[in-house]
């Protein structure tokens, strides 16, 4: 079955701490990447896509097709990062497949 | 720019009564979808569109019905609430990646 998964419900670190949001994922094919962020009383958007290797808001993500994995990740966390994260990835023309969520809070 | 505007933001209904939930964008974007989001699930697809006059099912489509009114309006009709039903429904849409999503609107089924 096509897939994603996050396997944190909630993650937790303090502020300039290292953070890392794995995500894994199930597909046959070559797959499409993307990471969405829902912050507080905002809507949910797209906070980066693996197709275009850039970083976004000091996040990054690398597909590796060997681990079938697409990990977020960002060196130094800071306060306004707490947020929900969810991992996509794109089936067919225009339908996304969304991964479980997980929850960050950035302590201070 | 509205973008995806949903309503009503907040509705409590009681088992068995009907409700649709209004979706509009002023994108121009051919797609549109709707979503529901409960803890520990994610987002699921409900229903889809992908063009103006076709709909098709998602993931979990028991238990409503759609329209595509127009390119700009996609709605989601609950036809007989169930406790079940109880979720956060998103609608967003697209031309191509990346979606774009409403404010959701807030259902509960007591």
């Amino acid at each position: 079955a096509q897939r994603v998964t996050q396997p944190e419900k909630l993650l937790s670190v303090f502020k300039g701490a290292p953070v890392e949001l794995k995500c894994n994922y199930s597909y046959s094919g070559s797959p499409e990447l993307f990471w969405y962020v829902q912050y507080s009383r905002q809507r949910l958007q797209l906070l980066l896509r693996h197709i275009s290797r850039e970083s976004i808001k000091g996040f990054t993500a690398d597909l590796n097709k060997g681990e079938t994995s697409f990990h977020l990740k960002k060196p130094f966390a800071q306060e306004e990062d707490s947020a929900m994260y969810y991992c996509a990835f794109r089936r067919g023309a225009q339908k996304l497949v969304f991964g479980q969520g997980t929850r960050l809070t950035i302590n201070p | 720019n509205a973008g995806v505007t949903q309503t009503p933001k907040f509705q409590v209904l009681k088992t068995g009564q009907s409700m649709t939930l209004q979706c509009a964008q002023d994108m121009n974007h051919n797609s549109m979808y709707w979503y529901r989001q409960d803890p520990g699930m994610g987002l699921r697809l409900i229903y889809y569109s992908a063009s103006e006059g076709t709909t098709d099912k998602g993931e979990v489509p028991n238990g409503y019905n759609v329209s595509r009114l127009n390119k700009r309006e996609f709605s989601l009709r609950l036809e007989s609430a169930a406790p079940s039903q109880t979720s956060v429904y998103f609608c967003a849409s697209t031309d191509n990646q990346p979606q774009h999503f409403g404010d959701g609107t807030r259902l509960s089924i007591l």
